[in-house]
């Protein structure tokens, strides 16, 4: 079966340090993978995806994310956090079987930035 | 541009009542999706529809039921509600078939069946 797994429940990190949220997947086939973040009371925004192609994916706000094949990771990263990062971040995989293009989210990590 | 809408933001239900949330998008997108989300498990489809006059069933579909009559409206109905049902609902929709095209969420509709 197809999953998403993100094995921190929070992440802290001080502003002006690199941040990564981590993420694992289990998919047959190639993996279509994505990375979402939520404000506070919002709907979820996307970040950046990963197709095919390069391992280092660069997406909105500065973030970028690298796809690991060998260790089955996409793991979201940033070089220097801001205090406006502090959101929960998804990350998610589409499920190659499903028609409807159905996306399964990991259980998302918490973000905290303190200034 | 407005995107993706959804009505009500808020609703509180007693259990056994009914209520239809309704979202909209104006992107022209072929698919669209209703999720919940509760604390700790992320977001689980509930239905889904590809293409206007579709639908289908998602991980958690029992007690809810959805229409899309028209491209740009997809409605989840809930004919009974029940305290389980009690959570964050958001709607998404995407360009559709082919490339892994990523899906724009609405604002979500908190609802609290009591």
């Amino acid at each position: 079966a197809q999953s998403v797994a993100q094995p921190e429940d929070q992440v802290n990190v001080a502003e002006g340090n690199p941040l990564t949220v981590k993420c694992t997947y289990s998919v047959s086939g190639n993996p279509y993978l994505f990375w979402y973040v939520q404000y506070p009371n919002r709907g979820l925004q996307f970040l950046l995806k990963y197709i095919t192609g390069d391992n280092l994916v660069k997406g909105s706000y500065g973030f970028e994310a690298e796809f690991n094949k060998s260790q089955t990771s996409f793991h979201l990263k940033k070089p220097s956090a801001l205090v406006s990062d502090s959101a929960l971040y998804f990350c998610a995989v589409r499920d190659p079987y499903n028609q409807g293009g159905k996306l399964i989210f990991g259980q998302g990590t918490e973000l905290s930035v303190k200034p | 541009n407005a995107g993706v809408t959804q009505t009500p933001k808020f609703r509180v239900l007693k259990t056994g009542q009914s209520m239809t949330l309704l979202c909209a998008q104006d992107m022209n997108h072929e698919y669209m999706y209703w999720y919940r989300q509760d604390p700790g498990m992320g977001l689980r489809l509930i239905h889904y529809s590809v293409g206007e006059g579709t639908t289908a069933k998602g991980e958690v579909p029992d007690g809810y039921n959805v229409s899309r009559l028209k491209k740009q409206n997809f409605l989840l109905g809930l004919e009974s509600a029940a305290p389980s049902q009690t959570s964050v609902y958001f709607c998404a929709s995407s360009w559709g078939p082919g490339e892994a095209w990523e899906q724009y969420f609405g604002p979500g509709t908190r609802l609290t069946v009591t």
